[in-house]
């Protein structure tokens, strides 16, 4: 069965800090898909990030950052120099070819100014 | 294009009172799903759909329905509401279930049962 973990439940950090938060996943498939969801005080869900199982480059867009590790099983997503907009609650989700999305428990950052 | 939408934004039931929410999207995905998210426990799946005229229970379809008789709508039906129903709902589309493509979420919809 497929599992996602995020150990962290709340982060707060002040303005300009980085901060990583951590996702650990479980499958046994070999091909699985990797993703990072933000959610605003709206509530709205916003796709960040796909990555698939067979790439393990690092990925950077602006102040995020993506370091996935097969070894540890992990796709941990880091925040540089982190502003109040990035305050959200943040989803790291497990995809298996051809079946559902599992999704972590989320984390919630607070940045605060 | 709209994307995801759903109806209504916000509802308020009685224990026992059945209703549906509503979601519908235009970018021809075949594949489309209902989630709750409740805090502290993510988004847990309820129902979900391949195509037009399929559908399968998720994690936790107890007291829901869907059906499925479009590509673009995808229905859920609370059969006759109970407090544990409260949370907030979300409906997501997507070109094909897993695989490369991300899922595409629509507002949510947050349920009160008194």
């Amino acid at each position: 069965a497929q599992k996602v973990t995020q150990a962290q439940t709340e982060i707060s950090v002040v303005e300009k800090e980085d901060v990583t938060l951590d996702c650990v996943y479980e499958t046994r498939d070999t091909t699985y898909y990797l993703f990072w969801y933000k959610q605003p005080p709206s509530g709205e869900l916003v796709f960040l990030i796909r990555r698939n199982s067979f790439d393990e480059q690092n990925e950077i867009s602006g102040r995020y950052s993506w370091n996935f590790q097969k070894s540890t099983s992990s796709f941990n997503f880091t925040i540089t120099a982190s502003q109040v907009v990035d305050s959200a609650v943040y989803f790291c989700a497990l995809s298996i070819l051809g079946q559902n999305f599992v999704f972590g428990p989320g984390t919630r950052l607070s940045v605060l100014p | 294009n709209a994307g995801v939408t759903q109806t209504p934004k916000f509802q308020v039931l009685k224990t026992g009172q059945s209703m549906t929410l509503q979601c519908a999207q235009d970018m021809n995905h075949e594949y489309m799903s209902w989630y709750r998210q409740d805090p502290g426990m993510g988004l847990r799946l309820i129902h979900y759909s391949v195509g037009a005229g399929i559908t399968d229970q998720g994690e936790v379809p107890n007291g829901y329905n869907v059906s499925r008789s479009t590509t673009e709508d995808f229905p859920l039906r609370l059969l006759s509401a109970a407090p544990s129903q409260t949370s907030v709902y979300f409906c997501a589309s997507s070109y094909s279930p897993g695989a490369t493509y991300e899922q595409y979420f629509g507002p949510g919809t947050r349920l009160t049962v008194t």
